[in-house]
């Protein structure tokens, strides 16, 4: 049964710096990996979508890596604001999708 | 403006007491599904529906139904709701999965509905 960890589950930095989220999965038959965000009270919004056969994904500040053979992906945000504090959530799919619990992040003006 | 809507947002209720929450999107999607959220846990899903007529168990299905009696809409109901059913509640929707498995677009997901069953 596929396992998604996300590490940290909770990262607080100073605005303006580059930051890393991780997420690890068990099992590497998947067919994409998705990063969302989750604000207070709201629904997930899709940030980056990567393919099995891609190895990463750009959408402005935010990069995307994956890494199927080794289970890991990771989401890099660059020159970090406050706007970016939220919870960031991994997703891979397969038959279903499955999702890491989430790491919640603090960017301090 | 396409989205998922879910009603209601905000629910209190009482052990036993049968609920429906509503789920209906406007893009047309065949696949929709409903998830359940909370803390450590990430989000785990209760139900999916490829199409009309067609519905499936997720991972936690135990004490859910569901229908899709329409493309648009995807409700979820408890029957006799139980505490162990406090969690928030999101609903799912997105074009149908492709030839070699999953959609390649993203779901789009609803504004959740947080339960507390006391």
């Amino acid at each position: 049964k596929q396992e998604v960890t996300q590490i940290p589950a909770a990262l607080s930095v100073p605005e303006g710096e580059n930051l890393v989220l991780n997420c690890s999965f068990t099992d590497s038959a998947i067919y994409n990996l998705q990063w969302f965000r989750q604000d207070p009270g709201k629904g997930l919004t899709s940030l980056l979508l990567i393919q099995s056969s891609q190895r990463e994904q750009t959408s402005g500040r935010l990069n995307a890596s994956l890494d199927k053979s080794s289970g890991r992906s990771t989401l890099y945000i660059a020159a970090s604001q406050p706007g970016d504090s939220a919870t960031y959530l991994c997703a891979v799919t397969l038959n279903d999708m499955r999702f890491g619990a989430g790491t919640r992040l603090t960017v301090k003006p | 403006e396409a989205q998922v809507t879910q009603n209601p947002r905000y629910l209190i209720t009482v052990t036993g007491k049968k609920l429906t929450v509503t789920c209906s999107q406007n893009m047309n999607h065949e696949y929709m599904s409903w998830y359940r959220q909370d803390p450590g846990l990430g989000l785990r899903q209760i139900y999916y529906s490829m199409n009309v007529e067609v519905t499936d168990k997720g991972d936690v299905p135990e004490g859910y139904k569901v229908s899709r009696k329409e493309k648009r809409n995807f409700p979820l109901i408890l029957e006799s709701p139980s505490p162990n059913q406090t969690s928030l509640y999101f609903c799912a929707s997105s074009p149908l999965p492709t030839s070699e498995g999953y959609s390649t677009d993203t779901q789009y997901f609803g504004p959740g509905t947080r339960l507390t069953v006391l």
